[in-house]
């Protein structure tokens, strides 16, 4: 049972660059999340995607966007790589509402 | 403010030793809580969900307090594999959005 799973697990990106992070879950669960962790920020949503078919900003959106292209994955997207989104990002599902979140074991990008 | 904030760290503590976090919250709608670790370079995971009536798991008690908004855990007899960084989770406005507090860390030593 792989649970979540995240790749890659880690990239360098220069600024201005494009890159998709990819997230897969197989759990069936309904939710799932994009957070990134920095040192002394804790987690910070991104973006989270309730069901199946929608998505929701987050606390940090800027510079990002999701698509949740079926019930199994949900992709972050940098268009334009910056250095202050060099960070830890962390993809989770759950089933719903206060349920346990379960979380990939993260992607290290650093931007340079 | 921020939704959730913890206490400040690290706290270092002997083995044996009782340690005790608190987590307060902004959103008094907040439905659910949690109390999840995060070891080093790794991903969270849940340690705990916190009840309205208080739970316990073996060394560890969590507490909720509705009327001050804040929640809390006990570790007691603390161990070397204690050691690690501690998330306080909360529900946030929306129902579908789970917001973590900056975490706490934990040094346990010999």
């Amino acid at each position: 049972n792989a649970g979540v799973t995240q790749t890659p697990k880690f990239q360098v990106l220069k600024t201005g660059q494009s890159m998709t992070l990819q997230c897969a879950q197989d759990m069936n669960h309904n939710s799932m999340y994009w957070y990134r962790q920095d040192p002394g920020m804790g987690l910070r949503l991104i973006y989270y995607s309730a069901s199946e078919g929608t998505t929701d900003k987050g606390e940090v959106p800027n510079g990002y966007n999701v698509s949740r292209l079926n019930k199994r994955e949900f992709s972050l997207r940098l268009e334009s790589a910056a250095p202050s989104q060099t960070s830890v990002y962390f993809c989770a599902s759950r089933q719903g509402a206060l349920t346990e979140a379960f979380f990939g074991q993260g992607t290290r990008l650093t931007v340079v | 403010r921020k939704e959730v904030e913890q206490d400040p760290g690290p706290f270092n503590v002997p083995e044996g030793a009782t340690v005790a976090f608190n987590c307060t919250y902004s959103n008094s709608a907040s439905q659910s809580f949690f109390w999840y670790r995060q070891d080093c370079r790794k991903e969270p995971k849940l340690l705990m969900s916190v009840y309205s009536s208080g739970n316990e798991d073996g060394r560890f008690t969590a507490q909720l307090n509705r009327a001050s908004q804040y929640i809390s855990l006990l570790i007691r007899d603390s161990k070397l594999s204690d050691s690690a960084t501690y998330l306080c989770v909360v529900e946030g406005a929306g129902g579908f959005k789970t917001i973590f507090g900056a975490g706490t860390r934990l040094f346990v030593k010999a």
